[in-house]
């Protein structure tokens, strides 16, 4: 199994609230992603990260921001958080910029509900 | 706009059988094809894949077949064990972004004894 953690792993908070998920790898991918899952839409990328510091959009970055200070934490925030933030949030890791085969490894996913 | 489609929610097989999952897409800039498996309250686990440049791919039980001209592909399962009973997604790289991977919404396999 890929070294990837995420925390928590389950957290109710209501709306309006500040809410940060990590993941911690070992390792050592350059790459860090997170995706949320959600019925009818399968995984969606949030946010990647290439490298320390160096972050970029995904697909549905509204409202989500991140944070990569060191190689192995990738940390996701949601300012403020809203009812239709409620999902299952997974974490993902490779170590090339290139997605083949077994290239990308996933976390167990992290649920949370927004009341 | 979803560029990849899973039209079937759901799929119910006899053990010993095959099983048929089926994958649609719509932008023709991706070049690369993954299926991936997923068990409750675990992360998705990679399956198979296959390249653009490929119609088939198959790892034991396990085949993948692109019709490209149709932007269709299609994973089989034969035979169908009831450990096979999990979620399949379908992914799909852009060879203009090979870091990310587009999902379909999945299809939930459930292999009955």
């Amino acid at each position: 199994d890929a070294g990837i953690t995420q925390s928590p792993r389950h957290k109710v908070t209501e709306t309006g609230t500040p809410v940060t998920l990590r993941c911690h790898q070992t390792e050592n991918h350059r790459y860090m992603y997170w995706y949320r899952q959600d019925p009818g839409h399968g995984l969606r990328l949030i946010h990647y990260s290439y490298g320390v510091k160096d972050t970029d959009k995904g697909e549905v970055s509204d409202g989500y921001s991140v944070s990569r200070s060191k190689t192995e934490d990738f940390l996701l925030t949601l300012e403020s958080a809203t009812s239709s933030q409620t999902s299952v949030y997974f974490c993902a890791i490779s170590e090339s910029g290139q997605v083949f085969e077994n290239t990308i490894y996933f976390g167990e996913g992290s649920w949370l509900t927004v009341v | 706009d979803q560029q990849v489609k899973q039209n079937s929610p759901s799929l119910s097989v006899q053990e010993g059988r095959i099983s048929i999952l089926n994958c649609d897409y719509t932008n023709s800039m991706f070049d690369y094809f993954l299926w991936y498996k997923k068990y409750p309250a675990e992360g998705p686990t990679f399956l198979i894949s296959i390249s653009s440049i490929k119609d088939k791919n198959e790892d034991g039980r396990f085949t993948v077949f692109l019709n490209k001209s149709a932007k269709h592909l299609s994973l089989h399962i034969v035979p169908s064990q009831p450990g096979d009973s999990a979620v399949y997604f379908c992914a799909a790289r852009r060879r203009d972004s090979s870091y990310k991977l587009i999902f379909g919404s999945g299809t939930r396999l459930l292999v009955r004894p």
